[in-house]
């Protein structure tokens, strides 16, 4: 099993402010990343999948980024409605895993 | 607009049995891989399993394996998770999703439920 680490666990921004999410694999898994966001009693969102595409309806300040075992989440200027929890999961090989979550907080 | 509409979560005894139904509309259902993915209270994401589109070809986590199965029907555009032997730590929120490339099975999921709650207790 592939196992994904996330960092930092939470993070503190403002408002306007780039951010960079990290996520490790455990072994290579070339480009099968996607990021996902999950806001409060909400179903999570695909945000980035094949490491840097983004998926349809996803504006353009979310960026992704990385190849083998080390990717990275931006986003560019952060907005009010940015601030939620973001996943990365491999997709490749099953099964299928996610990392632990990256919070980001005022 | 695609939407996933869980069902079937409840209170359950641990070493009890329970079935999930997920309910698919517009999209063709029978196209689409679907996953099932729980999310236990305050926790992370946790992928459980697959079914491929023609029901050919499944896959679940290891916390799981031997203990939940997946199957589904495609004359009624649904998806089911059947759970049995649960533990304590079953206790979760229950999401469907789909992968997003008809066809194909790439873990890409693009379209999820609200999810169905389950609780087991000792």
């Amino acid at each position: 099993e592939i196992v994904l680490t996330q960092s930092p666990a939470t993070l503190s921004v403002s408002p306007g402010q780039r951010v960079t999410l990290s996520c490790r694999a455990s072994q290579s898994i070339r480009s099968n990343l996607a990021w996902y966001q999950q806001k409060p009693g909400q179903a999570p969102r695909l945000l980035i999948f094949a490491g840097s595409t983004r998926a349809t309806g996803i504006p353009a300040r979310f960026g992704g980024d990385g190849s083998g075992t080390e990717f990275t989440l931006t986003i560019s200027s952060l907005q009010s409605e940015d601030f939620a929890v973001y996943y990365c999961q491999q997709c490749h090989s099953w099964p299928y895993t996610f990392g632990q979550g990256t919070k980001l907080e005022i | 607009e695609v939407q996933l509409v869980e069902s079937g979560g409840a209170v359950v005894q641990r070493g009890g049995s329970l079935s999930l139904s997920c309910a698919a509309s517009g999209l063709t259902f029978d196209e689409y891989t679907m996953h099932w993915v729980r999310q236990a209270p305050g926790k992370g994401l946790e992928w459980i399993s697959l079914i491929s589109w023609n029901g050919g070809s499944t896959d679940f986590a290891d916390s799981v394996k031997g203990r939940f199965t997946i199957s589904r029907d495609n004359s009624r555009n649904s998806l089911y998770l059947h759970m049995s032997s649960l533990k304590i730590e079953d206790t979760a929120r229950y999401f469907c999703a789909t992968d997003m490339t008809p066809l194909m099975i790439r873990g890409r999921l693009d379209n999820w439920g609200q999810g169905t709650v389950v609780t087991v207790g000792s």
